[in-house]
């Protein structure tokens, strides 16, 4: 089945360390968003790439990091300097036209 | 920079109770509007895309229509399985995906 799969589908991370979150897709699409979603909040963007090897900041990057190595796969990096991690992850895929698909989603939690 | 604002944040209908969630927006060069459906702990889910000011889609008991500054999301007869956040995002001329903050809906039955 084509789509987006995020992984894992919940995390927990102590103060301090870094952790990726893992987002593939087999939909051929070009583009790859991360979003960040907090309680009551709508999406918040955090990095975006519309070509392998080419990723540009959305509004709250820092303290985030990525990478564009293969078409399929967009991978997110917590790092320590994000102060307020806390939160659940969306990764998303778009077709030219815009049309964006969602994974599951990973909610990460600092402990 | 371009922006979405979504309103009412939430809305309480009773089942059958017809009504409309608005999303205002200014947007360099719209590229498309879209709205999405999100239930509880999971991700978006694609619902319509809008190009251009006078169109139109349907799917179910949802129509969305665009004109030049907002889109309105209409549900008719709404059930209780509709209750669910609809978001609503636009694509500008530098392809950045700009999502508001979303209408809880709940339908009472």
């Amino acid at each position: 089945d084509g789509g987006i799969t995020q992984s894992p589908k919940y995390l927990f991370r102590k103060e301090g360390q870094n952790v990726t979150l893992s987002c593939e897709q087999n939909l051929n699409h070009d583009a790859m968003y991360w979003y960040r979603q907090d309680p009551g909040q709508g999406l918040r963007l955090i990095y975006y790439s519309q070509i392998v090897n080419d990723f540009q900041k959305g509004d709250i990057a820092e303290g985030y990091s990525v990478s564009r190595e293969k078409k399929e796969s967009f991978p997110l990096t917590v790092t320590s300097a994000q102060k307020n991690p806390t939160a659940f992850y969306l990764c998303a895929s778009s077709t030219r036209q815009g049309e964006a698909f969602f994974g599951q989603g990973t909610r990460l939690t600092v402990v | 920079e371009d922006q979405v604002t979504q309103s009412p944040e939430a809305l309480r209908l009773q089942e059958g109770e017809s009504s409309s969630l608005n999303c205002s927006y200014t947007v360099s060069g719209l590229r498309g509007l879209f709205w999405y459906r999100q239930d509880p702990g999971k991700g978006p889910e694609f619902l319509f895309t809008l190009y251009s000011a006078g169109e139109e889609k349907e799917k179910e008991r949802l129509k969305a229509t665009l004109t030049k500054k907002e889109s309105f999301l209409h549900i008719t007869a709404p059930k209780p399985e509709d209750s669910a956040t609809y978001l609503c995002a636009v694509t500008g001329a530098n392809s950045k995906l700009t999502f508001g903050k979303g209408i809880t809906l709940s339908v009472r039955p």
